[in-house]
C-alpha cells in the first residue's frame, strides 16, 4: 500500500518554462517531506525539503508547496533548465522514525 | 573519498548463491541507511544503523538478508541463497545525526539473479 504517490510517471516541458511536480500522501504521521533528483546510474541526491509546520520553502528555482489539509505537495522548478531532466522522487518521513518512504518518481525532460 | 562509495557496483548472481554488498559512508556520519530499488520503483526501505547499533530493520524481506555495520563504519549487506526476485538496485546512505539531515546516497550496487 503506497503511501506516498507521484501519479504522474512523466512530464516534459520547455526550457526556461515552469515545471510542477506533484505528490501525494495518505500517512498523517509524516512530519517531514524531501525531493530528491536522480540521473542515471547514480544514487539520488537532495533537493530541497520541508518541515509540516511550513507550507513554502524556497531554495533558488526550486519552491515546495505542503498542503497538509490535502496531503499534497509540489515542487516548482522555475525557470527549467535541459539540466533539470531526471527522475525526481519525493520522501517522507515519520516522526520519530529515521527511514524515507518514497514515491515511485516522475521523469522530467526539459526540451532546449 | 567526498561521498558514499558503495561496491561492487554490479554483481550478477546465480539463483541459490550468497552475494555481499558493501558500502562505504561519508567520514563521520553517525547514521546508515539501506534501500532496495526495484526497476521502476522508488526506493524502499531496509535497514538502518546507527553506528553499530542496527536500530531499525523492519524493511528486511526476509531471514535471507542480513546487514552489519560490526566498526560504526563501513557496512555490508548479504543476501543469502539469493533468487531472482532479489534483482534489484541496493543503495546505501549515510547522514550525520540530527533528524532533519540530509541522507546521502551511494551509487549503488546493480544485483541481477539468474
Amino acid at each position: 500500500d503506497q503511501q506516498v504517490k507521484q501519479n504522474s510517471p512523466s512530464l516534459s516541458v520547455q526550457e526556461g518554462r515552469i515545471s510542477i511536480l506533484n505528490c501525494d500522501y495518505t500517512n498523517s504521521m509524516f512530519d517531514y517531506f524531501l525531493w530528491y533528483k536522480k540521473y542515471p546510474a547514480e544514487g539520488p541526491t537532495f533537493l530541497i525539503s520541508i518541515s509540516s509546520i511550513k507550507d513554502k520553502n524556497e531554495d533558488g528555482r526550486f519552491t515546495v508547496f505542503l498542503n497538509k489539509s490535502a496531503k499534497h505537495l509540489s515542487l516548482h522548478i522555475v525557470p527549467s533548465q535541459p539540466g533539470d531532466s531526471a527522475v525526481y522522487f519525493c520522501a517522507a518521513k515519520e516522526g520519530g522514525s529515521e527511514k524515507l518512504v518514497f514515491g515511485k518518481g516522475t521523469k522530467l525532460t526539459v526540451n532546449p | 573519498g567526498a561521498g558514499v562509495s558503495q561496491s561492487p557496483r554490479y554483481k550478477v548472481a546465480k539463483r541459490g548463491q550468497d552475494v555481499a554488498l558493501r558500502c562505504d559512508p561519508i567520514s563521520g556520519h553517525v547514521s546508515l541507511f539501506w534501500y532496495q530499488q526495484a526497476l521502476g520503483q522508488g526506493p524502499e526501505f531496509l535497514t538502518y544503523f546507527q553506528n553499530e547499533a542496527q536500530l531499525d530493520k523492519s524493511g528486511l524481506p526476509s531471514d535471507r538478508f542480513f546487514a552489519e555495520r560490526p566498526e560504526g563504519s563501513v557496512s555490508t549487506l548479504k543476501i543469502q541463497r539469493t533468487q531472482q526476485e532479489d534483482s534489484a538496485v541496493y543503495l546505501c546512505a549515510s547522514s550525520s545525526s540530527g533528524r532533519y539531515n540530509e541522507q546521502f546516497f551511494g551509487p549503488g550496487t546493480r544485483l541481477t539473479v539468474l
